[in-house]
C-alpha cells in the first residue's frame, strides 16, 4: 500500500518555508526522499532510518517518527531551484530491501 | 548526473513491435531496478535484480521481459505491448540490497515510450 503524501501541491515565493509529509500504514524500516523536475531524472534527497534520527542537507532537513509511520521533509528559506516534485519511497525491510513503495508525490512551485 | 544511462531516451511503436529498453549503471553497484512512471501516478516498481538473479517481479505482464546479464547493465524487452503501457521507464541502482542504507537508489533519465 502506498504511503500518502500531503500536501499535493504548495506554491512559494523565494524565501518561504514549506513542510511535507508522508505517511504510511505499515511499519517502516526507512523512507527515502526525492525530487524530480519536469524531464529529468528522480533526483536522491536523503534517508532516514529507523529511529526516529532527524538529517539534514543545506536548507533542506527531514524527520522521521517512527510511532506515527510518518516523515515530514523540511525546506527553509527556499529557492528557486527547490521548484519539482517531491516523492517520498517507504522501505518495510526484512525480505523487501531496495522495494521501495513511493507516494503520489508533492508539487512544489517557487516564485521570485 | 551520467552514473546511470538510459538509451534510448524516446521511442515510439506500434502494438505489433518487438522493442527493448538499455540501462548502464557506471557506479560499481550491484543492484538494479526497473520502474514505470505514467502521468499523474506514483512511480511503481517493476523489477528488482541484486547480483544479477531477479529478486522482485510486481506483478508485472508478462510482455514486459527484463535482462540483466551483468552488475552493471540492465535490460527491458518490450513486445506486443498496449497503448496504456505508454510511460517514462526510469531505471535505477543501489549498492546492493542489505539495507543500512546500502539500498539508496540512483536513477537514470528514463526512456519516454509511446505504443500507438
Amino acid at each position: 500500500q502506498q504511503p500518502v503524501q500531503s500536501p499535493q501541491a504548495v506554491i512559494l515565493r523565494e524565501g518561504e518555508d514549506a513542510v511535507i509529509n508522508c505517511s504510511s500504514s505499515k511499519a517502516l524500516y526507512s523512507v527515502h526522499w526525492y525530487r524530480q523536475k519536469h524531464g529529468e531524472a528522480p533526483v536522491f534527497l536523503m534517508i532516514l532510518l529507523k529511529g526516529g534520527e532527524q538529517k539534514g542537507h543545506e536548507k533542506i532537513s527531514a524527520s522521521f517518527n517512527e510511532k506515527k509511520q510518518q516523515s515530514s521533509l523540511y525546506l527553509t528559506a527556499s529557492q528557486l531551484s527547490y521548484s519539482g516534485t517531491y516523492f517520498c519511497g517507504t522501505e518495510i525491510g526484512g525480505t523487501s530491501y531496495g522495494k521501495l513503495t513511493f507516494g503520489q508525490g508533492t508539487i512544489l512551485t517557487v516564485h521570485p | 548526473e551520467t552514473g546511470v544511462t538510459q538509451t534510448p531516451r524516446h521511442l515510439v511503436m506500434g502494438m505489433t513491435n518487438k522493442k527493448s529498453l538499455k540501462c548502464e549503471q557506471h557506479l560499481g553497484h550491484n543492484a538494479m531496478y526497473w520502474y514505470k512512471q505514467s502521468a499523474k501516478k506514483p512511480l511503481e516498481l517493476m523489477f528488482v535484480y541484486n547480483f544479477k538473479e531477479q529478486t522482485e517481479n510486481n506483478s508485472v505482464p508478462s510482455r514486459f521481459s527484463p535482462e540483466c546479464p551483468n552488475s552493471s547493465h540492465l535490460f527491458l524487452h518490450l513486445h506486443t505491448l498496449q497503448p496504456e503501457d505508454s510511460a517514462l521507464y526510469l531505471c535505477a541502482s543501489s549498492q546492493d540490497l542489505t539495507g543500512v542504507g546500502t539500498d539508496t537508489q540512483y536513477f537514470g533519465p528514463g526512456t519516454r515510450l509511446t505504443v500507438l
